[in-house]
């Protein structure tokens, strides 16, 4: 079973605060995403990487950045946190396409930045 | 224009019966086609694919779709009260995936 778990379900942040979020997958994924998901806005693609040290902005990049020294480790930056980056952060990992690869998702974290 | 288009819904069903849930895509290359379902406060978990055009069943659960149309459905038959939940319905381009918002299924006992 593919794995993917994210380092918190659960975090409060401080307006200003620099924030880490963490997401491992075990099945040798090249492709690592992360995604926010708001109410009535659906999933939005953040930043994605195909491979290590490799990363491409996603549709909504402001304010974030990302990190993937190890091809199982994806870590998403929040440089300076604000109130609108309170959100469901989702990471995902895929194999390269093959035509019979779906995404698979960690548990996502729910960030509350006051 | 969005890629992937859903009916918000929500959407109300009695126990017992026939949900269907709608999606067209924008993108003719679109290769492979998911449905997640999402129950609130979780993150989203795969439940059928489909990548030719016809149907594919699994269990109570019918996938269906139309290329020519660009569209893909999904159908819960005997429709049960754990299946209220909210389905993302996604397509795969290349490497990418792009989500619908997702329809809001509510299955009254």
């Amino acid at each position: 079973d593919v794995k993917v778990t994210q380092s918190s379900r659960y975090l409060v942040k401080r307006t200003g605060e620099k924030v880490f979020l963490e997401c491992v997958q075990d099945m040798d994924h090249e492709n690592m995403f992360w995604y926010r998901q708001d109410p009535g806005l659906g999933l939005r693609l953040i930043y994605f990487s195909y491979d290590v040290k490799m990363k491409e902005k996603g549709d909504i990049p402001e304010g974030y950045s990302v990190s993937r020294e190890k091809k199982e480790r994806f870590s998403l930056i929040l440089e300076s946190a604000s109130t609108n980056q309170t959100s469901m952060y989702l990471c995902a990992s895929n194999p390269p396409y093959r035509g019979l690869q779906t995404q698979y998702f960690g548990p996502g974290t729910r960030l509350l930045v006051l | 224009q969005k890629e992937v288009e859903q009916n918000s819904g929500p959407l109300s069903v009695p126990e017992g019966a026939i949900a269907s849930l709608n999606c067209t895509y924008s993108d003719r290359v679109s290769q492979s086609f998911f449905w997640y379902r999402q129950y609130s406060g979780k993150s989203p978990e795969l439940i059928m694919s489909i990548y030719s055009n016809g149907d594919k069943e699994d269990g109570r659960f019918t996938a269906q779709l139309n290329k020519a149309s660009q569209y893909v459905s999904l159908l819960i038959r005997d429709s049960q009260p754990s299946d209220s939940a909210t389905y993302l319905c996604a397509v795969r381009t290349g490497n990418q995936f792009y989500f619908g918002t997702g329809t809001s299924l509510t299955v009254i006992p």
